[in-house]
């Protein structure tokens, strides 16, 4: 059973344009939602991390929008630029259960120069 | 922020030997790590998790006497594949998770990552 499920698998987008991965989870448990972004042979770094007392999360070029209701969260990063090109992964956690830290498939996002 | 480093960065090592990895949380004291292994272009498998002092809880189907971890302080933990075959390559991440500054109640931080080659 995937409890995290991303899409889409890949993305291309233009260099200025915006960049919209999205993430769905089952677990309502889950209380604690990071993304991640990966450069290849690197490991993973925390990008943003949102809580579901809030609908959305900005900083800088990246924000997370979260939709409890619909058990369902985004990341869309603004002025795409070719460093952004990488793998990033969204992730979901129960704080104060377990603390693992669930993982989606991952998006590889390719910035055109 | 926190950082956590990973010894070695990549290792190849014939099959049936035992490679040992290193993982430290170098300005936080980590009450609790994760092992990751993550296969080519796949995403992270948590492998287990340890807290110092204690045995490893491990996730179902990884072997706990072929990966053998030890959390023998609040900065280090090792994860030691034993007779390692082909198989086992693959990319192995640890994270750490402590009492750190500005940090989220569950944040974790990623070490870089050990490349195992098993020949």
């Amino acid at each position: 059973q995937q409890q995290v499920k991303q899409s889409p698998q890949s993305l291309i987008v233009q260099k200025g344009g915006i960049s919209i991965i999205n993430c769905a989870y089952e677990n309502t448990a889950f209380d604690y939602f990071p993304w991640y972004q990966q450069f290849p042979g690197k490991g993973p770094a925390l990008l943003i991390a949102i809580r579901p007392d809030v609908s959305e999360k900005k900083e800088g070029r990246f924000t997370i929008s979260f939709n409890k209701s619909a058990k369902q969260f985004s990341l869309h990063i603004m002025d795409s630029q070719p460093g952004d090109s990488a793998t990033y992964f969204c992730a979901a956690s129960a704080v104060n259960r377990d603390d693992k830290i669930i993982f989606g498939k991952g998006t590889r996002l390719h910035i055109l120069p | 922020g926190a950082v956590v480093s990973q010894h070695p960065s990549r290792v190849i090592c014939k099959s049936g030997t035992s490679v040992k990895i290193e993982c430290r949380s170098l300005d936080f004291q980590a009450t609790t790590m994760f092992w990751y292994r993550q296969f080519p272009k796949q995403s992270l498998m948590l492998m287990a998790t340890s807290n110092e002092g204690s045995k490893a809880t491990y996730e179902q189907g990884v072997e706990k006497d072929k990966f053998l971890i030890n959390h023998a302080s609040l900065t280090l933990s090792t994860l030691t594949v034993t007779s390692a075959h082909p198989e086992d390559s693959s990319f192995y991440i640890c994270s750490a998770k402590g009492a750190t500054s500005g940090s989220s109640d569950n944040e974790q931080f990623f070490g870089p990552g050990t490349r195992l080659t098993v020949l």
